[in-house]
């Protein structure tokens, strides 16, 4: 059963430039999950897409922003990129409805520059 | 506000040398814990979750446990091949499916 899949794993861009990040669930999961990871703030959540809909947002400027498509693929996108976004992007799916785990994709590499 | 803190934030074994790693949560409702391990750039790999007071879960040297305000995990007899970051995180039950992560504990296990 193929896990979580993220693209680009790597990219690099230089500041004010912006960036999309895509992600595909596991076969059969609904909901996924976006979060930063960094190593002075560590994992923070993003937001959550089931359905097509955005259901739960973290504490992020509205720079980053995010959506779900009919086959439950998911792409963010950071706009005005900063320095600051320099992290680990990882994405997580979880099939609604049954148990509570959520699984990560290996995330994607961003450096800004 | 939802809060998750874990201790030591790095701990060095020598192999078969058992330990506990530490995590103490604050939040509004409990619907799970969870533990993932994480390797160098790699996402985090899904280890456990507990849902109660009470509840333990084990996995090859691993053993879960939660009480009303923190979560052990214990490993015994660790082997090099345990060497990783462990993270703790909580699902509020009015949050969705988003999750609070601690800080993690990075684990070094010496030959």
């Amino acid at each position: 059963k193929a896990g979580v899949t993220q693209t680009p794993r790597y990219l690099i861009k230089t500041r004010g430039q912006q960036v999309t990040l895509s992600c595909s669930p596991i076969s059969g999961h609904r909901s996924v999950s976006w979060y930063q990871q960094t190593p002075g703030q560590g994992l923070q959540f993003l937001f959550e897409y089931f359905s097509e809909t955005q259901r739960n947002k973290g504490n992020f400027p509205g720079r980053f922003s995010g959506r779900q498509f009919s086959n439950s693929r998911s792409e963010m996108n950071v706009s005005t990129l900063e320095l600051g976004d320099s992290a680990l992007y990882l994405c997580a799916s979880r099939k609604q409805g049954a148990s509570d785990e959520q699984f990560f994709g290996p995330g994607t590499r961003l450096t800004v520059l | 506000e939802d809060q998750v803190t874990q201790s030591p934030e790095a701990l060095r074994l020598q192999e078969g040398e058992s330990s506990s790693l530490n995590c103490s949560y604050t939040v509004s409702g409990l619907r799970g814990l969870f533990w993932y391990r994480q390797d160098p750039g790699k996402g985090p790999e899904f280890l456990f979750t507990l849902y109660s007071a009470g509840e333990e879960k084990e996995k090859e040297r691993l053993k879960a446990t939660l009480t009303k305000k923190e979560s052990f995990l214990h490993i015994t007899a660790p082997k090099p091949e345990d060497s990783a970051t462990y993270l703790c995180a909580v699902q509020a039950g009015n949050a969705g499916n988003m999750l609070t992560f601690g800080g993690g504990t990075r684990l070094m296990v010496k030959p």
